[in-house]
């Protein structure tokens, strides 16, 4: 099967600029995750979707960054305006079953490596 | 927050040795996940272990658990150069759905 899927790769901008992240998930996986991994630490929840409602996004900087899932399938994140502790790596990870709780393994695509300067 | 922590957080072995991480945790888990990462790449799911388990094998891995301690390692054994990555442990709180990732164990395996 096809993994997920996530562009760009990476992106360069300078603070107070947009930017926006693109992530396809395995095809019929209902949950859709994306976090924020800084360097030399684990993978920090965004924002977890299932279908297309948001589950959980209680560690998302609203005032910055908002999330959407269309139709349940695609997302896309947005940050803006940029700081610089942005500078980042966002990864999408996507499940079949509802709730990682529930012995659901997570997917990962390979991520976009985000640098604000 | 982070609920897993591991230790140590990094390790340095020669090929063919056995390399072993542990993971400790705050509070009851309905499972504990790891993952390993390679450098500019995504997670990849390794082994699922649900509280009721104490150990659990896939091929040259072996992972342990005792919720007594809150405590589960990781065991990768006769390493190959290809095992270099972090480790990650991942658990899911047993009042909650969430899944919270640890800082990592990054391994490095010397040919």
């Amino acid at each position: 099967e096809a993994g997920v899927a996530q562009s760009p790769r990476y992106k360069i901008i300078e603070k107070r600029q947009s930017v926006a992240f693109w992530c396809n998930p395995i095809s019929g996986h209902a949950t859709l995750y994306w976090y924020q991994q800084i360097l030399g630490q684990g993978p920090k929840l965004l924002i977890q979707f299932q279908n297309n409602g948001v589950v959980d996004d209680s560690q998302l900087p609203k005032d910055r960054f908002s999330a959407e899932r269309l139709k349940g399938v695609d997302s896309t994140l947005k940050i803006q305006p940029a700081k610089l502790e942005d500078s980042a790596v966002y990864l999408c990870a996507s499940s079949s079953a509802a709730g990682t709780g529930f012995n659901s393994p997570l997917h990962f695509g390979n991520g976009t490596r985000l640098t604000v300067t | 927050s982070q609920q897993g922590e591991e230790d140590p957080q990094a390790l340095s072995i020669q090929e063919g040795e056995n390399a072993t991480m542990n993971c400790s945790y705050k509070t009851s888990i309905n499972n504990l996940q790891w993952y390993r990462q390679n450098s500019g790449r995504g997670l990849v799911h390794l082994i699922l272990i649900r509280s009721n388990e104490r150990e659990k094998h896939s091929g040259r891995l072996r992972v342990t658990l005792d919720t007594s301690k809150k405590s589960s390692s990781l065991l990768i054994t006769a390493s190959r150069a290809a095992d270099t990555a972090s480790y990650f442990c991942a658990t899911a709180p047993g009042d909650d759905y969430k899944l919270s990732f640890g800082a990592g164990t990054t391994v490095t395996v010397r040919a």
